[in-house]
Formats: structure tokens, sequence, C-alpha cells
């Protein structure tokens, strides 16, 4: 009955290869995030999706690219991975409140620990 | 560039005592404040929202918000060492489209609470 699930929980890879992380939450929200981790602990959003549509894309390097197949699964592609990719994926989810109610509280997935050798 | 300063610690406070942190944004328009724990290794987990000045108390956790200051904070009363990890400040931005949907985290500040 997990809320905000992430595979795989850990992920060792050597630099160049592609990999895919996989989101999927069962809360029937409409929007998903895709946040890195640095060692600093430093939490920054990458991707937002709402009801599928890219509504936020910060300054992610190209190599990164989201798929959302449907409102309860989030994907993360990344191409040519470089040492600085290390770090902990979080996604996660949240529902969009109706006029003047703010329920927009993002709740987690376990995260998924990539490490580039 | 909007921003979330947060005292990063760490914290030390023993069992029993207060623990006060703080968390100053820059954006005066932002609506929602939020505060997650996050213990090593696991993901954040959310412990207090609040969008009104004042105060907001839930069990030992109270949240403080000031908008004309810029500024929220949370006191965790009666310290646990339980209560030992690092704390993350969130604030969601104002705006239409895509800004509603997104929290802009502090770096988190280290709490420890020594028995």
């Amino acid at each position: 009955d997990t809320a905000v699930s992430q595979t795989p929980k850990y992920l060792v890879t050597q630099m160049g290869n592609d990999k895919s992380i996989k989101c999927e939450q069962n809360l029937g929200h409409d929007t998903m995030y895709w946040y890195k981790q640095d060692s600093k602990k430093f939490l920054k959003i990458m991707f937002s999706y709402n009801n599928k549509e890219l509504i936020i894309n910060e300054t992610v390097p190209n190599r990164f690219s989201p798929k959302s197949p449907d409102k309860a699964h989030l994907n993360l592609h990344i191409n040519s991975l470089e040492l600085g990719d290390s770090a902990v994926y979080f996604c996660a989810s949240s529902q969009e409140g109706v006029a003047g109610v703010h329920t927009d509280t993002q709740y987690f997935g376990p995260g998924t620990r990539l490490t580039v050798l | 560039q909007k921003e979330v300063e947060q005292n990063s610690g760490p914290l030390s406070v023993p069992e029993g005592a207060i623990a006060s942190l703080n968390c100053t944004y820059s954006d005066r328009g932002s609506q929602s404040f939020f505060w997650y724990r996050q213990y090593s290794g696991k993901s954040p987990e959310l412990i207090m929202f609040i969008y009104s000045n004042g105060d907001k108390e839930d069990g030992r956790f109270t949240a403080q918000l000031n908008k004309a200051s810029q500024y929220v904070s949370l006191l965790i009363r009666d310290s646990q060492p339980s209560d030992s990890a690092t704390y993350l400040c969130a604030v969601n931005l104002s705006g239409s489209g895509g800004s509603n949907y997104k929290l802009t985290f502090g770096k988190g500040t280290l709490l420890t609470v020594n028995p």
C-alpha cells in the first residue's frame, strides 16, 4: 500500500551508460515531480508533470528526459551518465486543491541512490 | 533567483529542551510554507504546513509564520533523541501555471537531540 514508490532503490553504473528510474503513485494525485538531492543534501526540483503534461523543467541537462505515460507514473531516463549525476533522486506527487483550498503538500517516494563510476 | 535560507547547523539541544529552527525566504509573494523532516538515508516526510500569519500547533510541533518579515520557524517542544534529523523548510511560490506547483527547499538544518 506504498503511496509513492520508486525502482530501483539503488543503481550503480558506469559513466556513459543510459539508465531509467521508475516512479508510481497510488494516491490519485495529478502532479508528479523529480528532485535531485546531492551529497550536501540540497534538494532541487528537476521536473514536474501535471496530468501527463510537463509544467516545470528546471535547468537540467537534456541528457535527462522525463516521461509520463499516465498521471500515476513518471519515469526518468538519463543518457550518457556522468560522475556528477551521482545523487539520490526522489519522486514526489501532490494534488492541486480547489480554489481557496491549499492541498499542495508533496509526498515523497523512498528515493533512488544513483552511483556513477 | 528565489531563495530559501536555513542555518545548516548542526543544532544541538539536550533532551527535553525546545529546538528552534528558522527559515527565511526571498519571494514576498510566497503562499505556502512547509516543514519536512528527513532522517539519514530516508526520504523527506511532511511535518507541518502553514499558510497564514501566526502560529500553528500540532502536538509537540509549532510552526510560526511572519510574512512581513519573510520568516517561518519550527519549534519542537520536549525534544526527543528520535527528533534528530535534518529539517527542510520549503516554500511554494505565488503565481499561476507552473509556479503553483514548485517547492523551493532550503538546504536543511541538522538537529541533534542529546540524551
